[in-house]
């Protein structure tokens, strides 16, 4: 069976500093991944997706970028946080073979 | 353009009473259509999906939405509600490629003794 990880589950960063968030999926091949923002009270947004290794889609300019350095490893950096990257990130992924999304736990980004 | 519009942003219910979560999309093409509930601080979990087949769709925990193309709704219905319905659920729609997914900006579902 297919699982997705993600690490840490709560950051807490000063403004300014950098970040890595990172997320791998177990038991698929060639997954589609995606990376969502969730602001307190807000939906989801949609903030990177990539449908292969180094081919990442950014959907929002912002300070943020997304790798994917292998096929099911996707890695959410910044260089500089900002107050305004505070919130609940999730990783998600999504079979060829199916239209489905399958969602991680999530990490709680909190930025001081 | 596809987006997703939730009508409601909270609601509240008493248990055993029916829940009706409402939701109406636009798409450009024939979408596939799915709703979710997330639970405080945790990851989504997928509760059913329309794709072109019955356009009523029966889900996990006594859910079901049905696709009203006419309407463009796909309204999340359970007949009696429980506590444990308590959190908040995203009405989704995606493309015919599947690439990309638009979220619904929530409903938060209230569940009174």
């Amino acid at each position: 069976s297919q699982t997705i990880h993600q690490w840490p589950a709560t950051l807490v960063q000063p403004v300014g500093s950098p970040l890595s968030l990172e997320c791998t999926v177990e038991g698929t091949s060639n997954p589609n991944l995606y990376w969502y923002r969730q602001a307190a009270g807000r939906g989801l947004q949609l903030l990177f997706y990539s449908i292969g290794i180094d081919q990442i889609s950014s959907e929002v300019p912002q300070n943020l970028s997304a790798s994917r350095p292998q096929d099911r490893q996707f890695i959410l950096s910044s260089k500089k946080l900002l107050l305004s990257d505070s919130g609940f990130y999730l990783c998600a992924w999504r079979d060829r073979g199916n239209n489905e999304q399958f969602f991680g736990p999530g990490t709680r980004l909190t930025v001081l | 353009a596809q987006s997703v519009t939730q009508l409601d942003s909270h609601v509240s219910v008493s248990e055993g009473t029916p829940v009706l979560l409402r939701c109406n999309y636009s798409s450009s093409y024939s979408p596939s259509l799915f709703w979710y509930v997330q639970h405080p601080n945790k990851g989504l979990q997928l509760l059913l999906k329309y794709t072109s087949a019955a356009t009523l769709v029966k889900g996990i925990n006594g859910f079901e939405a049905e696709f009203k193309k006419s309407e463009t709704s796909f309204h999340l219905t359970k007949p009696s509600a429980h506590m444990s319905d308590a959190a908040e659920y995203f009405c989704v729609v995606s493309l015919y490629n599947f690439n990309k997914f638009y979220f619904g900006s929530g409903t938060k579902l209230n569940v009174k003794p």
